[in-house]
């Protein structure tokens, strides 16, 4: 079946220091793949997202490159931020699916100190 | 207008109650959705609303009822819920129900939070 699997957090980082949060995917076909992101208090908000192999999904300074080779989609940014603590969630559509149903990561907490 | 909006943000009933919890979007987006998330969880997909027709019910108890009076409301109406029954209720919306090229882009609410006593 299609699932997603995501590193454990919390992952804790200083101010301006890189982030990777990994996941990986399990799917048939080319689905698609997004990060979504809650900010503490509130609903998800779509961060980014890719549709096709090797497509690259970036906004705010994340990036994720959707890797069919190793059904990967990492979350990466250069230089984060204390804003940036949030609970990050991977997820996917399959391919082909009749209806736009979400399958999530179980979700990765990031806790950004100054 | 980007926003959906969901009311109230907090409620606390006990197990005999009655209530509502109330979703509206002005966005135009034609697929409703009701998802249900437990602390320190990804969200749960609970129903699926296509056109003001229920199109997915993800064998939710009967205890939770869903209604989508038209385009822009989805309601989930709630009685004689248990204690485990509390958790965050989002609401999302998006333009269309099928895969395409918007697939997978949900816009959620900031949800209600939910206490059965």
């Amino acid at each position: 079946g299609n699932s997603v699997t995501q590193m454990e957090g919390p992952v804790t980082l200083s101010e301006e220091a890189f982030l990777t949060i990994n996941c990986t995917y399990t799917a048939t076909g080319y689905p698609s793949l997004f990060w979504y992101v809650q900010y503490p208090g509130e609903g998800l908000q779509l961060l980014l997202k890719a549709t096709k192999a090797d497509d690259k999904g970036s906004n705010k300074g994340f990036e994720a490159t959707y890797r069919k080779e190793t059904t990967s989609f990492h979350l990466e940014k250069g230089s984060v931020q204390v804003s940036d603590s949030a609970v990050y969630f991977c997820a996917l559509t399959p391919y082909g699916g009749a209806t736009n149903k979400l399958i999530f990561g179980t979700g990765t907490l990031l806790a950004v100190q100054p | 207008d980007t926003e959906v909006t969901q009311t109230p943000k907090h409620l606390v009933m006990g197990m005999t109650n009655k209530k509502s919890l109330k979703c509206e979007q002005h966005m135009g987006h034609r697929a409703m959705y009701w998802y249900k998330q437990k602390a320190k969880k990804p969200p749960e997909l609970m129903f699926v609303y296509s056109y003001e027709k229920l199109s997915i019910n993800e064998s939710v108890p009967s205890r939770f009822s869903p209604e989508c009076p038209n385009s822009s409301l989805l309601n989930l109406h709630l009685h004689a819920l248990q204690p485990e029954d509390s958790a965050l209720y989002l609401c999302a919306s998006s333009p269309s129900i099928l895969a395409g090229g918007s697939a997978g882009e949900l816009f959620f609410g900031e949800g209600s939070r939910l206490t059965v006593l």
